[in-house]
């Protein structure tokens, strides 16, 4: 059984400090996706990183990919309270059909 | 046009009523998807269909009940649902060849 575990899984930072959220896994994922959700909304794609290694930035957010594309990061530079919502990863295989996803990571970002 | 639309936002129904929620899309995404998500959790698979024919049902009880009348529209079907099945549906689409979902903004559903 694929899992992927996401951590931290609560997170309250003052605005201006970075954080990083972790997504770990013993299986091989051909594509890692990172999402973002408000309360009330669905989650909203941030990136899909696919490539052992790979960094992609989105501009305060870096994301990279493992190389053995076991496991992922998300870090924030300078967050903002507008960060602030439910950090998901989820993990892709095969045709993608059907993503494996992390517990999720609750960051409050404070003024 | 680049968003999934739901109908309605919100619904609350009996445990005898039927109900359908409705997903929208034309982005030209050929896999759709419902999901169920609960408070402070991850979404949980429900069903998957892919060109219009259902590809995944993991296990979901019979009172709900999917329909993909075309390519552009994805409905579920609730009947006889229980106290428990209040969530957050939400539906996603996405590209064969691309890795990333695009989610509507879900319906909050209560069963009473």
């Amino acid at each position: 059984t694929q899992l992927l575990e996401q951590s931290p899984q609560f997170l309250s930072i003052q605005e201006g400090e970075n954080l990083t959220v972790y997504c770990n896994s013993s299986s091989v994922f051909s594509s890692l996706q990172w999402y973002r959700q408000e309360p009330g909304e669905g989650p909203v794609l941030l990136v899909t990183v696919v490539t052992g290694g790979e960094v992609k930035k989105l501009k305060r957010l870096t994301f990279q990919f493992g190389d053995a594309r076991k496991d992922s990061s998300l870090h924030i530079t300078a967050a903002q309270t507008g960060d602030t919502g439910l950090y998901l990863c989820a993990g892709g295989s095969g045709n993608n059909r059907k993503l494996i996803w992390g517990l999720g990571t609750s960051l409050a970002v404070n003024p | 046009d680049t968003e999934v639309t739901q109908t309605p936002k919100h619904l609350v129904m009996g445990m005898t009523n039927k109900k359908s929620l409705k997903c929208e899309q034309h982005m030209g995404h050929r896999a759709m998807y419902w999901y169920k998500q609960k408070a402070k959790k991850p979404p949980e698979l429900m069903f998957v269909y892919s060109y219009e024919k259902l590809s995944i049902n993991e296990s979901v009880p019979s009172r709900f009940s999917p329909e993909c009348p075309n390519s552009s529209l994805l409905n579920l079907h609730l009947h006889a649902l229980q106290p428990e099945d209040s969530a957050l549906y939400l539906c996603a689409s996405s590209q064969p060849t691309y890795y990333g979902y695009t989610f509507g903004s879900g319906t909050r559903l209560t069963v009473v």
